[in-house]
């Protein structure tokens, strides 16, 4: 089956860091994306991985380990601004699958 | 340069009546994807084209929704007759090539969707 899990909801404080937690399982796997969206805005791509390891992008940084199907987002120095649903999604390729499966969002509310 | 283009907005109708939600991709993207969002959840895909090619519409509710892609460019999404079910945001996409494994260059960038309510 495909399933993607991350928590509903996190609180941080403005200046803080905050990690973004995403667990997966898919039929296959091809990359994993990070979107942020604004309420009642339009998903933004953010990050992309698809080898272990970290992808730095400025304040944001994002992990994947395959074997344990797992990835975060990472976001430093934390802005107002960054209140924002953030979801993560999985490339599941292969066979007779071929689509981008999305997580249901994490709400994270960002404190001055 | 522009991205995905959304038209309209919002939308309100009555249950049973037709809606029609359209979206221009940006320029040289040839795959297209229309998703739906409920309320605090993620998108869900509903079609996927390339080109002017259906290639994956399984998840598309064949009995009342419908989606054309000519020229392959603009695309319109049509429900016939809508349900209070159907009250979602409706998510145009588009990306440079088709979703594969390869790198990059299938991220998919969103239009600001049509927010639909259906009383």
């Amino acid at each position: 089956g495909q399933n993607i899990d991350q928590p509903t909801e996190m609180t941080a404080t403005e200046g803080a860091i905050v990690q973004i937690n995403c667990t997966y399982q898919t039929s296959g796997f091809n990359g994993l994306f990070w979107y942020q969206q604004h309420a009642g805005e339009a998903p933004t791509f953010l990050s992309y991985n698809v080898l272990d390891g970290l992808e730095e992008k400025g304040r944001f940084s994002s992990f994947l380990s395959r074997s344990k199907g797992y990835s975060y987002l990472l976001l430093k120095e934390l802005q107002m601004k960054d209140s924002a649903s953030y979801l993560c999604a999985v490339r599941d390729y292969g066979g007779a699958t071929n689509k981008l499966i999305f997580g249901t969002g994490t709400l994270l509310a960002v404190q001055p | 340069e522009a991205g995905v283009v959304q038209s309209p907005r919002y939308k309100i109708i009555e249950k049973k009546q037709p809606v029609a939600f359209w979206c221009n991709p940006i320029s040289g993207h040839n795959t297209l994807y229309w998703y739906r969002q409920n309320l605090g959840q993620g998108p869900e895909l509903l079609i996927r084209y390339e080109n002017e090619e259906a290639v994956d519409d399984s998840q598309l509710p064949k009995d009342r929704f419908s989606a054309e892609r000519l020229k392959g460019v603009d695309s319109t999404l049509k429900i016939q007759p809508a349900e209070l079910g159907d009250s979602a945001v409706y998510l145009c996409a588009s990306s440079l090539a088709p979703l594969a494994g390869g790198p990059r260059d299938d991220t998919q960038y969103f239009g600001p969707g049509t927010r639909l309510t259906v009383l």
